[in-house]
């Protein structure tokens, strides 16, 4: 059972508008998300993140919400350049006990972002 | 700081083979873990070590096996070899602020 959902393999943007990354989840225990960026052929890097106490941080271009109730989240992209076009991992951390958290990812969205 | 250095960058495998995986965390961290990603599918979580002690294990079977030394570095090792196994594989690190992944190891199984 898939517990971070990616429901869009794909989005496509035009240069200058807002990108929106969608993310669901359905295990409650999860207390921290992040967002990846991949490009091919190269590991995932870190984008942003937000705790389950926030609804909301931003940084820079990038802003992540988060809605607990409807164990929900996004990632929004203001403007959106060429060079964000890459896909996209939603990721959420749980503590799976004797220490150890384990990051559970989304299947990815690929965003193009059209110049 | 160095990065995460993963070794080999490609590898190609036949059938049946065995193969062996390296990485090298970033300099400090003393839990790496290691993911999975093939199309469709995501990063897929294998396990998880941490002063040279497995502390997390996902849902994979027991041809994949894995093991941290001393020093941090960590191996991974598949056995037997299926067709499936294709995937870049890909390990992390993590300290105090979060997990720093490397660039992966893409293995092709013919």
């Amino acid at each position: 059972d898939q517990q971070v959902k990616q429901n869009s393999p794909s989005l496509s943007v035009q240069e200058g508008r807002i990108s929106i990354l969608n993310c669901d989840y359905t295990n409650s225990m999860f207390d921290y998300f992040l967002w990846y960026k991949k490009y091919p052929a190269e590991g995932p890097t870190f984008l942003i993140s937000i705790s389950s106490i926030k609804d909301k941080n931003e940084d820079g271009r990038f802003t992540v919400f988060l809605n607990k109730s409807a164990k929900h989240l996004s990632l929004h992209i203001v403007p959106s350049q060429p060079g964000d076009s890459a896909v996209y991992f939603c990721a959420a951390l749980a503590y799976s006990g004797a220490g150890s958290y384990q990051l559970t990812f989304g299947k990815g969205t690929k965003l193009s972002v059209i110049p | 700081k160095a990065g995460v250095t993963q070794t080999p960058r490609y590898l190609i495998k036949t059938r049946g083979q065995q193969v062996t995986l390296s990485c090298s965390p970033i300099s400090g961290h003393r839990s790496v873990s290691w993911y999975q990603q093939t199309p469709g599918q995501g990063l897929q979580f294998l396990f998880e070590y941490f002063s040279e002690t497995q502390r997390n294990k996902g849902n994979f079977p027991g041809r994949f096996s894995g093991r941290q030394f001393s020093n941090s570095r960590s191996e991974m090792n598949v056995s037997t070899l299926e067709l499936g196994d294709s995937a870049l594989y890909l390990c992390a690190s993590s300290g105090n602020y979060g997990y720093t992944f490397g660039s992966g190891t893409r293995l092709t199984v013919v």
